[in-house]
């Protein structure tokens, strides 16, 4: 059974960085692109970039990419998404996802709500 | 403003039938495969179509995906009361080197 199990919430101050893990299981994660994708409140979804395990190379939307860092760990089969430099519009629900077999978005995780207040 | 254009919202009576569009651009519906996606409130997305007109093990056949040049669909056939939920469509974009989404629709079963 393929799992994303993402870590828990997180309440940051602006200005702070969060750090979000994804760790999957079920299949081999080498093998296929992980991606990470972000829903503020009440909005849709908005990808943020993936990684690809097997060399740990990275995507990013243009948008992300000053603030946002995604790698893999391939000894402990996680992703991780860092995101630096918090303001208020970061708050969201960040959302791990694979491409096992079928391609984008094949199995997601639960989500991480960051919540960024002063 | 989405790369992909989809209605904001649609709703009917049970038993109807549902079509949302998913309009792009030759850079991503007119070359790449197109997915689909339902998402409850407070919930993870769950991947409904994929490759265009692919239906996952264990996605009911009601659900049904077409693609014709930079457009495409999504009909849910025989609406039910758990059909209630957002759907989004998203493809690769070569252009932009993302992956791109439909702004989400939200289905209401009146």
């Amino acid at each position: 059974e393929v799992q994303l199990v993402q870590s828990g919430a997180e309440v940051k101050k602006p200005g702070a960085t969060a750090k979000i893990s994804c760790k999957i299981s079920g299949y081999t994660f080498i093998d296929y692109y992980l991606h990470w994708v972000q829903q503020a409140p009440g909005k849709g979804l908005q990808w943020m970039g993936h990684v690809d395990p097997e060399n740990g190379q990275t995507m990013k939307a243009e948008k992300f990419q000053d603030r946002v860092t995604i790698t893999a760990d391939t000894a402990t089969d996680t992703a991780y998404m860092e995101l630096s430099s918090l303001r208020s519009e970061d708050t969201a629900v960040y959302f791990c996802a694979t491409s096992f077999l079928l391609g984008i978005g094949a199995f997601w995780g639960q989500g991480t709500l960051v919540t960024v207040s002063s | 403003q989405s790369v992909l254009t989809q209605p904001s919202s649609s709703s009917t009576t049970p038993g109807q039938r549902v079509t949302i569009s998913c309009s792009g651009g030759t850079s991503n519906i007119g070359s790449n495969n197109v997915y689909w996606y339902q998402q409850f409130p407070g919930s993870a997305p769950k991947l409904l179509i994929y490759r265009d007109d692919q239906r996952p093990s264990g996605v009911p056949d009601r659900f049904s995906g077409s693609k014709s040049g930079t457009s495409a669909s999504l009909v849910i056939s025989g609406l039910r009361s758990e059909d209630e939920a957002d759907y989004y469509c998203a493809a690769w974009d070569d252009s932009l080197n993302v992956v791109a989404f439909g702004g989400g629709t939200k289905v209401t079963v009146l």
